[in-house]
């Protein structure tokens, strides 16, 4: 297994495009987190599905953002607009519902930046 | 709500000294704890958690709940310890909802 797989690796775009970030799970993974690391504030949760269903997105900054699971092997992270303060690396990490360590699974990261 | 503090954002150290990389958090209830590393351009990945009371790669941590601390030890740093190190914590009662404190960059000096 590859792991955890993000696409693209690195996106450079300018403030008021759109940015839409890729995750595939693990498979067989039934919970996905999206997260967003910044030397500031570190990692925080974004957002997380378990079984593609949206659990609790009290982490997406604002309504710029939103994410979507449509099947049990892919999900976006969506910036519409973008602006500079989004620069940041965005992890995906995802989860077996069985795992004896509730260990979560990172993906490479997206390292965006906006312009 | 919840919270992991990680007050360092850096700690650097020589080869060969101590390592210890603080944690606490703000909880009521009895959390999980874990620590997790980043390794220069690698994923990043489960060191350990409390509940294993193991050792890996010389580190320990126990979870001290009078404290309400989870403090990331090791007797002899190496250079290839050097790292981001978080730390993390998940509620019980099944909650899938991991929090992860600012992280501490570990420097470790030839």
């Amino acid at each position: 297994d590859a792991g955890v797989i993000q696409s693209p690796r690195h996106e450079v775009t300018e403030m008021g495009q759109e940015v839409t970030l890729r995750c595939k799970p693990i498979s067989g993974h039934n919970s996905l987190f999206w997260y967003r690391q910044t030397m500031m504030r570190g990692l925080e949760l974004l957002i997380y599905f378990n079984n593609n269903v949206p659990i609790d997105d009290s982490g997406m900054p604002e309504d710029r953002f939103s994410a979507k699971m449509p099947n049990a092997s892919f999900s976006t992270l969506k910036i519409q607009p973008s602006e500079p303060r989004d620069s940041a690396v965005y992890f995906c990490a995802s989860r077996s519902g069985t795992s004896r360590y509730n260990e979560q699974f990172f993906g490479p990261g997206t390292r965006l930046t906006v312009l | 709500a919840q919270r992991v503090t990680q007050p360092e954002k850096l700690l650097s150290v020589f080869k060969g000294a101590p390592v210890e990389l603080k944690c606490n958090y703000s909880y009521s209830g009895s959390p999980e704890l874990f620590w997790y590393v980043q390794y220069s351009r690698q994923r990043l990945q489960l060191l350990l958690r409390h509940i294993s009371r193991e050792s890996i790669k010389g580190f320990t941590a126990d979870l001290n709940k009078g404290e309400t601390s989870f403090h990331l030890k090791k007797p002899f740093a190496q250079e290839e310890d050097s790292a981001m190190y978080y730390c993390a914590l998940r509620l019980s009662g099944g909650y899938q909802k991991v929090t992860f404190g600012t992280g501490t960059k570990l420097q470790v000096i030839p």
